[in-house]
């Protein structure tokens, strides 16, 4: 079946405490994203992939890190999760730009503490 | 830049009654436009996408939307509310910025279907 998955799909932690949220797609798509959801606000994107090796900021990419190592894997690395970016998560990946549509994993609720 | 604006935070029908989720776009070039859905403690769903051909766009669960150039809008619709259809709506608008691009999502509806 064609997915995302993220892991974990919920996270408490302590502020200060490094912590990775995995996220992996099997559908060979080149384009990855990560998003937080807060109430009122939306989605927001915090760091998107087009390829391997290549990354960038989103809008909201402070204290946030990624990497893309390989083309189906996209961790969110917090080096220093503060209560701030307790929030829902998504990873989503699309084949290309433009037109096609993003795939979306269901989220990793993180609390900071 | 591209965005978009989600008339309504919340909407409230009853079962069977028509459902009308209101999207504005602000984009200066020709967009792709894309509704999701999003079921409690679920990730979005892709209803349905405009890419420039037919400017009415059907797409799952009985949904669909009209592009209208004219008015910058791109309406969701479905003729008759089911209680399954609770659930959070978002409006999306692909942009480009430099050689880069994101999907920019309205705030979101949520759909209330009362019995």
């Amino acid at each position: 079946e064609a997915q995302v998955t993220q892991n974990p799909r919920y996270l408490i932690t302590v502020t200060g405490k490094k912590l990775t949220v995995t996220c992996s797609q099997n559908m060979n798509h080149e384009y990855m994203s990560w998003y937080r959801q807060d109430p009122g606000l939306g989605l927001r994107q915090i760091y998107y992939s087009m390829n391997v090796e290549v990354t960038d900021k989103g809008d909201v990419p402070e204290g946030y890190k990624v990497s893309r190592k390989e083309k189906r894997n996209f961790p969110l690395i917090l080096e220093s999760p503060s209560p701030n970016q307790t929030s829902l998560y998504f990873c989503a990946s699309s084949r290309h730009r433009g037109n096609y549509g993003y795939t979306f994993g269901s989220g990793t609720r993180l609390t900071v503490v | 830049a591209q965005s978009v604006t989600q008339l309504g935070s919340h909407v409230s029908v009853s079962e069977g009654a028509l459902v009308l989720l209101r999207c504005n776009y602000s984009s200066s070039v020709p967009p792709y436009l894309f509704w999701y859905v999003q079921y409690p403690n679920q990730g979005l769903q892709l209803l349905l996408k405009y890419t420039s051909a037919a400017t009415l766009v059907k797409g799952i669960n009985g949904f669909e939307a009209e592009f209208k150039k004219s008015e910058t809008s791109f309406h969701l619709t479905k003729p008759s509310a089911h209680m399954s259809d609770a659930a959070e709506y978002f409006c999306a608008v692909s942009a480009t910025q430099g050689g880069s691009e994101k999907l920019v999502f309205g705030k979101g509806t949520k759909l209330t279907v009362n019995p």
